[in-house]
């Protein structure tokens, strides 16, 4: 049974800092993506990363995959209020259609 | 193209009665996924439909839960009588086969 952790499950920051979210998942995988959710909403995609080596950024946000060591990871480079969200990764196989395993989420919360 | 839809947004549900919730996929999408998220966790897979065929229902629970996608319409998830644990953001999803997998914007469910 595939299972994905998510570390940590809870960060508080300041405004301007750096920090990285931790992805592990428990089994080959072939596709993993990260979504942000915002309290009471759905989900918003924000990278998928199919590959062993695969890094993508969009803003503030930067997402690696090393599918070796089965590890993602979202870095977040000068925080700001606005990114205050949850964050989930979640990790399928070609094998399972489009099926989602989702980690339990990291609720980031950016302190002015 | 529209996005995935869903509805009702929010339903309101005495403990005993039914709900039913539907999700319309995008345009094109023929695999639908129905996810469960409970209050501050992730969310969890619960069943994945093609038109007519139900392909993996191993998240869904043993008893008053069902789902169908019938040729014509929505996919449907039905939850008879309902109990508070229950209660929790229900989401759908569909995607191509193997394709990345776009969610709808859910319906919260509240038992009372």
């Amino acid at each position: 049974e595939l299972k994905v952790e998510q570390n940590p499950l809870f960060l508080s920051m300041q405004e301007g800092k750096n920090y990285t979210i931790y992805c592990n998942y428990s089994t080959t995988s072939d596709r993993l993506y990260w979504y942000r959710q915002d309290p009471g909403k759905s989900l918003e995609s924000l990278f998928v990363l199919l590959s062993n080596g695969a890094v993508k950024q969009e803003g503030r946000l930067m997402a690696s995959l090393d599918t070796k060591a089965r590890l993602s990871t979202l870095h977040i480079t000068a925080a700001v209020h606005d990114l205050s969200a949850t964050y989930f990764c979640a990790v399928g196989s070609e094998t399972s259609g489009s099926r989602l395993t989702f980690g339990e989420g990291t609720q980031l919360t950016v302190n002015p | 193209n529209a996005g995935v839809m869903q509805n009702p947004r929010h339903l309101v549900r005495r403990r005993g009665q039914e709900a039913r919730l539907r999700c319309s996929p995008m345009k094109g999408h023929s695999h639908v996924y129905w996810y469960r998220q409970l209050p501050e966790e992730g969310l969890k897979f619960m069943v994945y439909l093609q038109k007519e065929n139900i392909i993996d229902e191993s998240g869904m629970p043993k008893e008053r839960f069902s789902a169908e996608f019938p040729k014509e319409g929505p996919s449907i998830l039905r939850i008879q009588q309902v109990v508070r644990g229950d209660s929790a953001a229900y989401f759908c999803a569909s995607s191509p086969y193997g394709g990345e997998p776009y969610f709808g914007p859910g319906t919260r469910l509240t038992v009372t």
